[in-house]
């Protein structure tokens, strides 16, 4: 148990549907982050949130919309998303961006399937 | 050149073998090092941070060789269950830091 709860664990969804998916984190951490992981290709960081404020985007089409409420929890609403972006999404949490301390700890991730 | 480069592997070892991994980072202004374990279809795990003067867990020894921009992790007598994806990730210097993932190097310890 990381301390990173992530829900669902899987989740399939047609193109024309509208889902979320929601990170809760219990370790009083600052930093939030939402990674895609595709079937043999590495990691792909979408966004990065510090308190709760938007401070990565890393190129991620508008179908994908981030929602920090707090520094504890973590939105990715999906709405029309293409077969390619099926995947396994992952959420993490660190304790800050900046010093050297920025160890991440992951969420069981969701295996989205959009058929 | 990628930011974080690993081999991809597969790295097929019999029990009891040692192994060695080497991950490559562009930015020499890098300050933080960390080796991720990642089995299928799971999240990614911290297995260790890599300092400096180089740091021992066990089994596993963690170097870094900033002269050359690498980084190494090495595995003594492996075991069955150390079978996983190994992540090296790096972090910049200064300012905000935003974890880079490499792309991991698959290991498969056969009895």
């Amino acid at each position: 148990e990381t301390g990173v709860t992530q829900t669902p664990r899987h989740l399939v969804m047609g193109m024309t549907n509208k889902k979320s998916l929601k990170c809760e984190q219990h370790l009083g951490h600052n930093a939030m982050y939402w990674y895609k992981q595709s079937a043999k290709k590495p990691l792909e960081l979408m966004f990065v949130y510090s308190l709760e404020e938007r401070v990565e985007n890393n190129s991620v089409p508008s179908r994908f919309s981030p929602e920090c409420p707090n520094s504890s929890h973590l939105f990715l609403h999906l709405h029309t998303l293409q077969p390619e972006d099926s995947a396994l999404y992952l959420c993490a949490s660190s304790p800050t961006l900046t010093g050297g301390n920025e160890k991440l700890f992951f969420g069981s991730g969701t295996q989205l399937s959009v058929l | 050149r990628k930011e974080v480069e690993q081999d991809p592997g597969p790295f097929n070892v019999p029990e009891g073998a040692t192994v060695a991994f080497n991950c490559t980072y562009s930015n020499s202004a890098s300050q933080s090092f960390f080796w991720y374990r990642q089995d299928c279809r799971k999240e990614p795990k911290l297995l260790m941070s890599v300092y400096s003067s180089g740091n021992e867990d066990g089994r596993f020894t963690a170097q870094l060789n900033r002269a050359s921009q690498y980084i190494s992790l090495l595995i003594r007598d492996s075991k069955l269950s150390d079978s996983a994806t190994y992540l090296c990730v790096v972090g910049a210097s200064g300012g905000s830091y935003i974890p880079t993932f490499g792309r991991g190097t698959s290991l498969i310890v056969h009895p």
